[in-house]
C-alpha cells in the first residue's frame, strides 16, 4: 500500500535552517509529484511547493521561494524539503504528499518548531 | 490566487443529521479541480471528494460532492460518532493550490 514516511520532530532556533524527509513505498517515486503543504497553529492549510521526482523540475510558493528547496533521491525513493533562515512564523506541521489527481496520499507531519 | 471561504466556520449537529458545508471561491473553479479533506486532531488530511463529485476507494458513500462556478457543497447525509472533525475545500486548478479555512463539524 501506498505510503510516506517522514522525518522526526525538529526544534532549531531563528535563523537556522531545517530539512525535512519524506519516504515512499508502495509505488514508484517518480511516477507522481511530491507536494509539501504546512499548517501553522490555528492556521489554513498552506502550499509551498512541489518536485517532480521523475526529473528534478520544481515549483515553489511566492511567499516562501528563496527560502525553501525541494530535492529527491530517486535511489532512496525519498523527497526532502530544507527551510532557510527560520522565523518563529515557520512553526508549522510540515506534510509531504503525492499528487495523483489530486493530493490523494499524505505523510504524518513533521512538527518544526522555531524558537530561540 | 484563488481564496475560498468555507462556512459555517462552527457546525454542531447530532449523529445521524444531515450536514451540508460550503466553499466558495474569489474565482471560477474548474469542475475537475475541487476537493475535499478530512482531518482529525494530530492527524494528516484525508481526501474525501476530489474533482468535485468522486469519491476514492474505501470513502463511504454517505459523503457526496456537488457544485460549479464558485459554489461548491460538502454534503455528509447521515452524520456517523467518527465524522466529527474538520474539512477543508482545497482547489487544484490555478497555481498556487489554495486551501479554505475549514468547518469543524461538532457534535450537539
Amino acid at each position: 500500500q501506498v505510503q510516506l514516511v517522514q522525518s522526526g520532530a525538529e526544534v532549531k532556533k531563528p535563523g537556522a535552517s531545517v530539512k525535512v524527509s519524506c519516504k515512499a513505498s508502495g509505488y514508484t517515486l517518480s511516477s507522481y509529484a511530491i507536494h509539501w503543504v504546512r499548517q501553522a497553529p490555528g492556521q489554513r492549510l498552506e502550499w509551498m511547493g512541489w518536485i517532480n521526482p521523475g526529473n528534478g523540475d520544481t515549483k515553489y510558493s511566492q511567499k516562501l521561494q528563496g527560502r525553501v528547496t525541494i530535492t529527491r533521491d530517486t535511489s532512496a525513493s525519498t523527497v526532502y524539503m530544507e527551510v532557510r533562515s527560520l522565523r518563529s512564523e515557520d512553526t508549522a506541521v510540515y506534510y509531504c504528499s503525492r499528487f495523483a489527481v489530486t493530493l490523494d496520499f499524505w505523510g504524518q507531519g513533521t512538527l518544526v518548531t522555531v524558537s530561540s | 490566487e484563488i481564496v475560498l471561504t468555507q462556512s459555517p466556520g462552527t457546525l454542531s449537529l447530532s449523529p445521524g443529521e444531515r450536514a451540508a458545508l460550503s466553499c466558495r471561491a474569489s474565482q471560477s473553479v474548474c469542475s475537475t479541480c475541487l476537493a475535499w479533506y478530512q482531518q482529525k486532531p494530530g492527524q494528516a488530511p484525508r481526501l474525501l471528494i476530489y474533482r468535485t463529485s468522486s469519491r476514492p476507494t474505501g470513502i463511504p458513500d454517505r459523503f457526496s460532492g456537488s457544485g460549479s462556478g464558485t459554489d461548491f457543497t460538502l454534503t455528509i447525509s447521515s452524520l456517523e460518532p467518527e465524522d466529527f472533525a474538520v474539512y477543508y475545500c482545497q482547489q487544484y486548478g490555478i497555481s498556487p493550490i489554495t486551501f479554505g479555512g475549514g468547518t469543524k463539524v461538532e457534535i450537539k
